[in-house]
């Protein structure tokens, strides 16, 4: 069975700085795309970031491009999502995706649980 | 980017009766080289992630119950429950997955009514 398990999250001041990390357990993430989506508390989902199986080709949302770094450590089976300047409209839960195939274009299947991420002075 | 729409906003159906929910893009998102249809369904319940029901547009995923299905080609979709279950309560979602970004649908609350 497939497991997603994402950590990093919390309460973070505005202009800061923080790192998610989503481990894979019960499958090898290095022949799948991976892909970060969000959900602003109440609202509805997000595409943010996406990441080839071997790391080469990453893909952002214009909302987060610049500011957001999707990387991978196959070695390790995880996933991260670098965030800079943290604005409150940063303020979601971050779920870590895997995709059918090793492309973005192949559509998600597994979700992770997410991660809370509160931006706020 | 491809803008997704989907009505009604909510709907409130009958145990066992069938809830029909519609998803709009702005432009076609079938793949001319794979001819299918690049759009998913997901299911969100309360405080849980989504679940992927449909691929391809009209292809369940495995463990999904029949009752779901899903049709549609181009720029019109649709996501039907045949017989609507008290588990079923949920927000439901569509996405494609033609061209970056990746965009969902607004999603569709369904309800017992």
């Amino acid at each position: 069975e497939v497991q997603l398990v994402e950590s990093g999250g919390g309460l973070v001041q505005p202009g800061g700085s923080l790192r998610l990390s989503c481990a894979a357990s019960g499958i090898t993430l290095s022949t799948y795309a991976l892909s970060w989506v969000r959900q602003a508390p109440g609202k509805g989902l997000e595409w943010v970031a996406g990441i080839s199986g071997s790391g080469a080709t990453t893909y952002y949302a214009d909302s987060v491009k610049g500011r957001f770094t999707i990387s991978r450590d196959n070695s390790k089976n995880t996933l991260y999502l670098r965030i800079n300047d943290l604005r409150a409209e940063d303020t979601a839960v971050y779920y870590c995706a895997k995709n059918r195939y090793d492309s973005s274009y192949s559509g998600i299947v597994n979700w992770g649980r997410g991660a809370l991420v509160t931006v706020s002075s | 980017d491809i803008v997704m729409t989907q009505s009604p906003d909510s709907l409130a159906v009958s145990l066992g009766a069938r809830a029909t929910i519609n998803c709009k893009s702005s432009q076609s998102v079938l793949y001319s080289s794979n001819n299918k249809n690049h759009l998913a369904w997901y299911q969100q319940k309360p405080g849980q992630p989504p679940k992927l029901l449909i691929y391809w547009a009209s292809t369940r995923e495995s463990g999904v119950p029949d009752r779901f299905s899903g049709s549609g080609s181009g720029t019109d979709f649709t996501l039907t429950i045949s017989s609507l279950q008290a588990e079923d309560v949920a927000v439901y979602y569509c996405q494609h997955y033609y061209s970056i970004p990746f965009t969902f649908g607004p999603g569709t609350k369904v309800d017992i009514k």
